[in-house]
């Protein structure tokens, strides 16, 4: 069974906060993965990391950033948020780079 | 361009019938492909997957069935429950070295009791 873990699953903030969505997989797993999803809508890949100290964008644009000093760790921080971030976001893991990943709970943000 | 694509929105089954999931894809680089099934609220849980090498998975009462040529895969839910209810997505892989899964919008399928 994928133990990966996402907090808070509900967050409701105001325009310009900083936050931070966690994320935390206890596999051991080398690949992790941040995608965003709006209802109605397929999941589009926004970050991805091979392991630790390495990050990289995916194919939709985000203003995210995120990190990943520790294996099971793989937070993502929105510096200044707006409602246009406004959605659903979705990690995940995978042992190897094409291989099965394996979704945590995911996180509803709204930003009004 | 979407290169996953599921054709129907939603799919309503009666309870104990077979309900079939299909979705079509165009990048012939694509070599894995995956069914998730995701509830309201929670994120995709992993249900089945097959390989280019095989044209048929089964695991269960689900059964995944590809053909390349027509570069189209099905999901077969045998007898269907109303704890199926829920949004199913497609996703394709081109396997190893490609980090990315690339997802279809999904069908809402609804098994009526």
């Amino acid at each position: 069974e994928a133990d990966i873990y996402q907090t808070p699953r509900y967050l409701v903030i105001g325009t310009g906060k900083k936050i931070t969505l966690e994320c935390s997989q206890t596999m051991g797993h080398d690949k992790m993965y941040w995608y965003q999803q709006d209802p109605g809508m397929e999941l589009h890949l926004i970050h991805y990391s091979y392991g630790v100290n390495s990050t990289e964008k995916g194919d939709l644009s985000s203003e995210s950033t995120v990190s990943r000093i520790r294996t099971e760790h793989f937070p993502l921080t929105l510096e200044s948020a707006r409602p246009s971030h406004t959605s659903q976001y979705l990690c995940a893991s995978s042992d190897e780079i094409g291989d099965t990943q394996y979704f945590g709970p995911g996180t509803r943000l709204t930003v009004l | 361009d979407q290169q996953v694509k599921q054709n129907s929105p939603s799919l309503s089954v009666q309870e104990g019938r077979i309900s079939i999931l299909n979705c079509d894809y165009t990048n012939s680089m694509f070599d894995y492909f995956l069914w998730y099934k995701k509830y309201p609220a929670e994120g995709p849980t992993f249900l089945i997957s097959i390989s280019s090498i095989k044209d048929k998975n089964e695991d269960g009462r689900f059964t995944v069935f590809l053909n390349k040529s027509a570069k189209h895969l099905s999901l077969h839910i045998v007898p269907s429950q109303p704890g199926d209810s829920a949004v199913y997505f497609c996703a394709a892989s081109a396997g190893a070295g490609s980090y990315q899964l690339t997802f279809g919008k999904g069908t809402k399928l609804s098994v009526i009791p």
